[in-house]
């Protein structure tokens, strides 16, 4: 079975841009959540989304959205970039509350 | 004061050393997760606890919920063992169920 894959898994951009990830589930999983990991603040919760629906959001400003398609796969969305949005983005899909992670990926802003 | 306390920060065993991580939590949970990062990011999740202890091979978790506290043990400590492990617990806070981590202990097992 195929682990959880995201793309792209490095990426750099300036500050005013927005950048989109991807996340696809392991097969089956419905749920998937996503994650900013910064040396400063460690790990972080952005969202999930279960079944098209977002289920649960962490406390982060509206520049940050997701979505999930009807085949489980999300991307999330950065709009306006800024330095501080430099930082390892991870998703993770679910079953049965046990997580699985993909391997990330790895945005600069410049 | 941080939701999830990790301790210690960091970690220096020889191998073949018992190794004990520290957790505790100050907010309601679900479910508590162990998780283990090593270079270059990737996670890896370890354990999903409720409630008592579990074991996978060299790798032993329990949990308190009266005391709000989780142990990672891992015997005979090996160099691969080398990474940074994060505690997480499932918590409902403003209707929201979200993972609030701590902020990992990193471990270094020399040979």
């Amino acid at each position: 079975k195929a682990g959880v894959t995201q793309t792209p898994r490095y990426l750099i951009k300036t500050r005013g841009q927005q950048v989109t990830l991807s996340c696809s589930p392991i097969s089956g999983h419905r749920s998937v959540s996503w994650y900013q990991q910064t040396p400063g603040q460690g790990l972080q919760f952005l969202f999930e989304y279960f079944s098209e629906t977002q289920r649960n959001k962490g406390n982060f400003p509206g520049r940050f959205s997701g979505r999930q398609f009807s085949n489980s796969r999300s991307e999330m969305n950065v709009s306006t970039l800024e330095l501080g949005d430099s930082a390892l983005y991870l998703c993770a899909s679910s079953f049965g509350g046990e997580l699985f992670f993909g391997e990330g990926s790895r945005l600069t802003v410049l | 004061k941080n939701e999830v306390e990790q301790s210690p920060q960091n970690l220096t065993a020889q191998e073949g050393e018992f190794i004990t991580i520290n957790c505790s939590y100050s907010v309601g949970i679900s479910a508590l997760h162990w998780l283990q990062q090593h270079p270059g990011g990737g996670i890896v999740s370890l354990f999903m606890l409720s409630s008592g202890k579990k074991k996978h091979g060299r790798l032993i978790a329990t949990i308190n919920i009266q005391e709000k506290h989780s142990s990672l043990h891992i015997t005979a400590s090996h160099p691969r063992d080398s990474a940074v492990y994060i505690c997480a617990v499932s918590s409902t806070q403003g209707g929201s169920e979200k993972l609030v981590f701590g902020k990992g202990t990193k471990l270094t097992v020399n040979p």
